[in-house]
């Protein structure tokens, strides 16, 4: 069992609706990284959070840290927030980051 | 461009040949990262340098021989390769040592690699 798990794997949604990407992870961290994929590979670093939340346009991060768990929202979402959406914590050293699988996100126009 | 340029974007090899990943940075960061993405997988860490000195390195196969001659660029060596190592290989960079990713974790567009 992988110590970062996402849910859902894979989502698809209509243009417009509210998406919600949950990761929750079983080690002890020092932060947690949401990141964006597009197809082609690309990885963008969307926020880094230690406690409490985040909000960045139509893009909000939240953690709780007592329950080891993350929230990734998106509002309005659009097709062009279709990409691979991936939650990473750094647990120990400065260099080492546990990565989840991704949740695949579809937004059909 | 994220300021990580990875060349060449797309590679397929046999299993006898040898090839080489380039990857450039010019955003000042003082380490650099190579991983690897294989479908449906996490990402795997191969190998880290910090200040041109390989620090972390995996457990990745000989085959795979990383290089790093200067802060600025990171080459993998390819050689004997399988077909299971084809994957998308990502370069990142950060400027390691001061705990805070938020700013300097960049990676590149990655390099798909087919080994047939």
């Amino acid at each position: 069992k992988n110590e970062v798990e996402q849910s859902p794997q894979n989502l698809t949604a209509q243009e417009g609706e509210f998406i919600t990407i949950n990761c929750s992870y079983s080690v002890g961290i020092s932060a947690l990284h949401w990141l964006q994929q597009h197809p082609g590979g690309g990885i963008v670093s969307l926020f880094m959070l230690s406690s409490g939340k985040k909000k960045h346009g139509r893009l909000i991060a939240t953690i709780n840290i007592q329950e080891k768990h993350s929230s990734l929202h998106i509002t309005a979402s659009h097709p062009r927030d279709s990409a691979v959406y991936i939650c990473a914590v750094r647990a120990g050293s400065n260099y080492q980051l546990i990565w989840g699988a991704g949740t695949k996100l579809i937004i059909k126009p | 461009e994220t300021g990580v340029t990875q060349t060449p974007r797309h590679l397929v090899m046999g299993m006898t040949n040898k090839k080489s990943l380039k990857c450039e940075q010019h955003l000042g960061h003082n380490a650099m990262y190579w991983y690897k993405q294989s479908a449906k997988k996490p990402l795997e860490l191969m190998f880290v340098y910090s200040l041109e000195e390989r620090v972390e390195n995996n457990s990745v196969p000989s085959r795979f021989s990383p290089e790093c001659p200067n802060s600025s660029h990171l080459f993998l060596h390819l050689h004997t390769l399988q077909p299971e190592d084809s994957a998308l290989y990502l370069c990142a960079s950060s400027q390691a040592g001061q705990g805070n990713f938020d700013y300097g974790y960049t990676f590149g567009s990655g390099t798909r690699l087919t080994v047939v």
